[in-house]
């Protein structure tokens, strides 16, 4: 299977614990992309990489995430003290460099916190 | 500012009839890229297409086709005699060329349920 792939694809936890999400992307793509995605409502940006470089965040993207990619590879995502506002879909997409390239998703990670 | 409008939540209809998606776009860019990505109950979402600005043909493809027209901002996606694996959660998105991260910005997304 050459798709973007996401572990765990569901995790339960307590407030308060960190958490870390795993994205595989395509292995050719130069951009991964994470975003995350609540019940009802479309995904929601938060986070890019190009290569191994964050080039940008949004708002939604508070202090207790942070991600990573190193070596441009797979990418991981850490939430800290979570809280259960952080309840939601997180998605992972990767695509090729140049702008406007379609998006492939992987299946997600579905994050409860209790 | 961007936004991407897809005003119905929910549309039901019977298999074989045919269905059109709405989509309804704001972007400042002269140049950006429209999309439909489906998500069915299994939570993936799957990529249907991709349309960039300067490109306002439309396409068909199999049962779907797609109708973009500038002048109205829009995007809608036609599914012609639906069937069953046709349910899903219907998502557009645009994507705005001058923006570094080419994100996508999603809608709210439109739920098909197809009756057999």
């Amino acid at each position: 299977d050459t798709g973007v792939s996401q572990n765990p694809r569901h995790k339960i936890t307590k407030r308060g614990q960190n958490v870390t999400f795993r994205c595989d992307p395509i292995s050719e793509h130069n951009r991964l992309y994470w975003y995350r995605q609540t019940l009802g409502q479309g995904p929601e940006f938060l986070t890019y990489f190009q290569n191994e470089a964050q080039l940008e965040k949004s708002r939604l993207l508070s202090d207790r995430f942070s991600a990573e990619r190193p070596k441009g590879s797979f990418s991981t995502l850490e939430i800290q003290r979570t809280e259960q506002g952080d309840s939601a879909m997180y998605l992972c997409a990767s695509s090729l460099l140049a702008g406007g390239f379609e998006q492939f998703f992987g299946p997600g990670t579905r994050l409860t916190v209790l | 500012a961007q936004k991407v409008t897809q005003a119905q939540t929910e549309i039901s209809v019977v298999e074989k009839e045919d269905v059109t998606l709405d989509c309804v776009y704001e972007t400042r860019d002269t140049t950006y890229y429209l999309f439909w990505y489906k998500q069915p109950p299994s939570g993936e979402l799957v990529f249907l297409i991709r349309r960039n600005s300067f490109d306002e043909q439309n396409e068909i493809s199999g049962r779907y086709s797609w109708n973009f027209q500038k002048s109205t901002s829009s995007f809608n996606f036609t599914i012609t005699a639906s069937q069953v694996v046709d349910s899903a959660v219907y998502f557009c998105a645009l994507s705005e060329a001058g923006a570094g991260a080419n994100n996508l910005f999603f809608g709210t997304g439109t739920r098909l349920t197809v009756i057999p």
